[in-house]
């Protein structure tokens, strides 16, 4: 199985900080990840597919890169709606692995 | 506007069985591969199992854990997903989400479904 590890666990920002969370996999995944936030006591919603390509209606303050096993997700300026925790997740091969998760939390 | 809305969650004895259901609409829901995903109480995410459609035979795949117990169904006359759950153990208790966790360029999860395994 391909194990993703993503850091940090969490983190503590201000609203318009610029963070950064890094997702690594085991093995090669190519591009086939995806970034998906969650609010407490909500659905997942996915941000961000191929690793680069942000989902209509996601504010353009997110942004994915990467390929091969060493992903980022960039929140340019934080604001206040997007404290939730994020995932990352391959799709490249079965079974389809998620990170651990990252907690964004107000500082 | 993609919605995914599954049911049949509840409480369950270990040992028992339940299925869950998702019923999909705003997009061609039989073109897609669906996925379960469950979340255990405070836990993480954790792939269940996959349909494939039907010009890939309707072939699953699924997570070690589920695999011999678990069987993922679809109706795509009715644009319906389905999990059937057997030999249901304590750690199988957590929110189930429908949705498509591949290479689709879109959100497709669910809202999910709250199943409880306990005596």
């Amino acid at each position: 199985d391909i194990q993703m590890t993503q850091s940090p666990s969490s983190l503590s920002a201000s609203v318009g900080d610029r963070v950064t969370i890094t997702c690594r996999a085991s093995q090669g995944i190519w591009s086939h990840l995806a970034w998906s936030q969650q609010k407490p006591g909500k659905a997942p919603e996915r941000l961000i597919s191929a690793a680069s390509t942000l989902l209509s209606g996601v504010p353009s303050r997110f942004s994915g890169s990467g390929s091969g096993t060493e992903f980022t997700l960039t929140i340019s300026s934080l604001q206040p709606e997007d404290f939730a925790t994020y995932y990352c997740q391959q799709y490249n091969s079965f079974p389809y692995t998620f990170g651990q998760g990252t907690k964004l939390e107000i500082k | 506007e993609v919605q995914l809305v599954e049911s049949g969650g509840g409480l369950v004895q270990p040992g028992g069985s339940l299925r869950l259901s998702c019923v999909a609409s705003g997009f061609t829901f039989s073109n897609n591969y669906m996925d379960w995903v469950r979340q255990a109480p405070g836990k993480g995410l954790e792939w269940v199992g996959q349909i494939r459609n039907k010009a890939q035979g309707y072939t699953t795949e699924y997570a070690a854990s589920v695999k011999g117990r678990f069987t993922i169904s679809r109706d795509d006359s009715n644009n319906s997903l389905y999990l059937q759950m057997n030999s249901l153990r304590i750690e199988d208790t957590a929110v189930y989400y429908c949705g498509d966790m591949g290479a689709v360029i879109g959100n497709y999860w669910g809202q999910g479904t709250l199943v409880t395994v306990s005596s």
